[in-house]
């Protein structure tokens, strides 16, 4: 099946630099990689996400780009606030069913 | 209406009774997910709804039992559960459903404490 693998598990960033998460895969099958935020409490949320027949996606301070002969993909955070402090998870759809498989999370903190 | 609602937020229950999460959603979705989510875990799978009928089951033990009475409700009856078993679990839904890729929106969960 499919697996993800997020990279690092922490990163620490002062505020108002930019914050970047790389995630890799390993089914060349896969075609969709969504990012979730998650905050404390909370469920996870819903931050952008890319198909494999796009690059590179933006939405104001938030990008993902996808690399598929390297198989990797990554987050961007531009311009980082306090709270974007949050676990954020990358998933990859595996082919054929409703199934993401999930990388373990990175804990995002963003120092004022 | 563009969220999944659960209930109850919060839940502690004895390992001997009975209880009922229940998650809705407006959206017209018709895909509808459980999930497991441990502390600093990613959630894990539980069970898949596509179109009303159970699609996937992540070979989950039968103290949990999934029901999906219409296409905006999903239940996730419990009992005789172990204390391992408490953690968040997370309601989600998703427009497309029979395997096709479309993004799934979560629920806020409930945290389940097993005594």
């Amino acid at each position: 099946g499919e697996n993800v693998e997020q990279h690092p598990s922490t990163l620490s960033v002062q505020e108002g630099d930019s914050a970047v998460i790389k995630c890799t895969y390993s089914d060349s099958a896969s075609n969709y990689f969504p990012w979730y935020k998650q905050e404390l409490g909370k469920g996870p949320q819903l931050i952008i996400d890319i198909r494999s027949n796009v690059g590179e996606k933006k939405d104001q301070r938030i990008a993902v780009t996808l690399n598929k002969t390297a198989k990797h993909f990554s987050l961007h955070i531009t311009e980082t606030q306090p709270e974007d402090s949050a676990v954020y998870f990358c998933a990859a759809s595996m082919r054929g069913n409703n199934r993401l498989a999930f990388g373990k999370g990175n804990q995002v903190v963003v120092i004022p | 209406d563009t969220e999944v609602t659960q209930t109850p937020k919060h839940l502690v229950m004895g390992m001997t009774n009975k209880k009922s999460l229940k998650c809705e959603q407006h959206m017209g979705h018709r895909a509808m997910y459980w999930y497991k989510q441990k502390a600093k875990k990613p959630p894990e799978l539980m069970f898949v709804y596509s179109y009303e009928k159970l699609s996937i089951n992540e070979s989950v033990p039968s103290r949990f039992s999934p029901e999906c009475p219409n296409s905006s409700l999903l239940n996730l009856h419990l009992h005789a559960l172990q204390p391992e078993d408490s953690a968040l679990y997370l309601c989600a839904s998703s427009r497309l459903a029979g395997g096709l890729t479309d993004e799934q929106f979560f629920g806020p969960g409930t945290r389940l404490t097993v005594l």
